[in-house]
């Protein structure tokens, strides 16, 4: 069974309309993360939850936005989306935020802008 | 701040030989080192991880890793490859202490021919 749920697994933008990527999860884990992966590159973290507690890095554009309504739904707003924002979205979760328990990833977004 | 080298971008090999994906990390505080796999389209998934003690790890898959403080490295292997071993290969450091933020590597290709 999905523990880590990604929608759409496939997106098409137009250059600056506002996306929604959405990401749920069945572990009932604390923490939840987005990250962005560009192609043959590492995953970046944008933002990681621990509960309702949000933690933004400090990299990451104002363009994107997140928002966390419960413990199993976690969404990433992309308010006016570039040519440069083009990329596999991925979504994981994870326990506690302790080493010690495994990080689990979803299948990810592809975002395409046009 | 914790960084990590994976010093192949590339690594082709053909089925059933053995095979060593490189990783190199840098770090001023103690570590816990992971490696993921990521299939075509999927999301990333633990392979083996290093918390502390014995040096060597194994993981699923048949792989195993070993951890050499001394020279910064923790190098991925498998004794005979298959066909579905062909994926992405990251590498991922985090510290020890607080919240588990993990810095990944740029990933190693690993192509197994027949």
């Amino acid at each position: 069974d999905a523990m880590v749920i990604q929608n759409p697994r496939y997106q098409v933008t137009q250059f600056g309309k506002p996306v929604t990527l959405s990401c749920s999860q069945t572990l009932n884990h604390n923490v939840m993360y987005w990250y962005q992966q560009k192609s043959s590159q590492a995953p970046k973290l944008l933002f990681h939850y621990y509960d309702k507690d949000f933690n933004n890095e400090a990299d990451t554009p104002d363009n994107f936005q997140s928002r966390r309504p419960n413990t199993s739904f976690c969404f990433l707003d992309i308010r006016s989306p570039g040519l440069g924002d083009a990329a596999m979205y991925l979504c994981a979760t994870h326990l506690n935020g302790h080493a010690e328990e495994t990080q689990y990833f979803g299948p990810g977004t592809r975002l395409l802008v046009l | 701040a914790q960084s990590v080298t994976q010093l192949d971008s590339q690594v082709p090999v053909f089925e059933e030989a053995p095979v060593e994906l490189r990783c190199n990390y840098s770090s001023s505080v103690s570590v816990y080192l992971f490696w993921y796999v990521q299939y075509p389209n999927q999301g990333l998934q633990l392979l083996l991880k290093y918390l502390s003690g014995s040096t060597l790890v194994k993981g699923i898959n048949g792989f195993e890793a070993e951890f050499n403080k001394s020279q910064t490295s923790f190098h991925l292997r498998k004794p005979s490859v298959h066909i579905s071993d062909t994926a992405e290969y990251f590498c991922a450091v985090s510290g020890t202490g607080g919240s588990y933020i993990p810095t990944f590597g740029r990933g190693t290709s690993l192509i197994v021919h027949p």
